[in-house]
């Protein structure tokens, strides 16, 4: 069974910053199923990413993916203050434990 | 584009069973290359898948909650059901349904609290 495991576990960060969060497998795997999903509140999650490097319909292009084999990573280029939220990576049935985006 | 929703009781009484139905909109039940899926998170939690059901009828459910779990699925209604047996208070999140292939799509979740 593959285990994905995200860090940092918080990134404290200002708008306006660059922000990379990282997902790591625990062996390598395809990225055509490597997702990242942002989730605010109350809300259920919302796709960024799939295939590991395309954004998904209406994601803003500060958003972007890239990795491959077992190190996958999402950037979010210039923070805005509706990007704080939590952020997951998954890979088939298996999610990543998440990565809190909090403002410093 | 595909609309999941949720439906059933918000409050169930521990030991009894936990019953949801998934209403698929947009597009169909019965066609393939879809993996129809129950996924639920914890209070402050992470996401955890709890199984899935192909068009032809073969499931997979998550080990921890294997002999509880039952997936089904009504394409003349275009639904697909989750049934938790002898649940607890653990068994309290929200309880998404969601259509996978390559990525997930979601419907919007409900919130299920075991308690007497």
């Amino acid at each position: 069974e593959i285990v994905l495991t995200q860090s940092p576990g918080t990134l404290s960060l200002s708008p306006g910053e660059r922000a990379t969060l990282s997902c790591r497998a625990s062996q390598s795997v395809s990225s055509s199923y490597l997702a990242w999903y942002q989730q605010k509140p109350g809300q259920a999650p919302r796709l960024l990413i799939y295939g590991a490097s395309s954004r998904a319909t209406g994601i803003p292009d500060r958003f972007s993916g890239s990795g491959s084999g077992t190190d996958f990573t999402l950037t979010i280029s210039r923070l805005e203050p509706e990007d704080f939220a939590v952020y997951y990576c998954q890979l088939r049935i298996t999610f990543g434990q998440g990565t809190r985006l909090e403002i410093k | 584009q595909v609309q999941l929703q949720e439906s059933g009781p918000g409050l169930v009484k521990p030991s009894q069973t936990l019953s949801l139905t998934c209403t698929v909109s947009g597009g169909s039940i019965s066609s393939g290359g879809y993996y129809w899926s129950w996924i639920r998170q914890h209070p402050g939690k992470g996401l955890e898948w709890i199984g899935y059901i192909y068009y032809s009828g073969s499931t997979y459910y998550n080990p921890s909650l294997k002999s509880r779990v039952t997936i089904s699925v009504d394409t003349s209604k275009n639904q697909f059901s989750l049934k938790l047996s002898s649940v607890t208070a653990a068994d309290t999140a929200v309880y998404y349904c969601a259509r996978y292939s390559n990525y997930v799509e979601w419907g919007q979740g409900t919130l299920v609290t075991v308690s007497s």
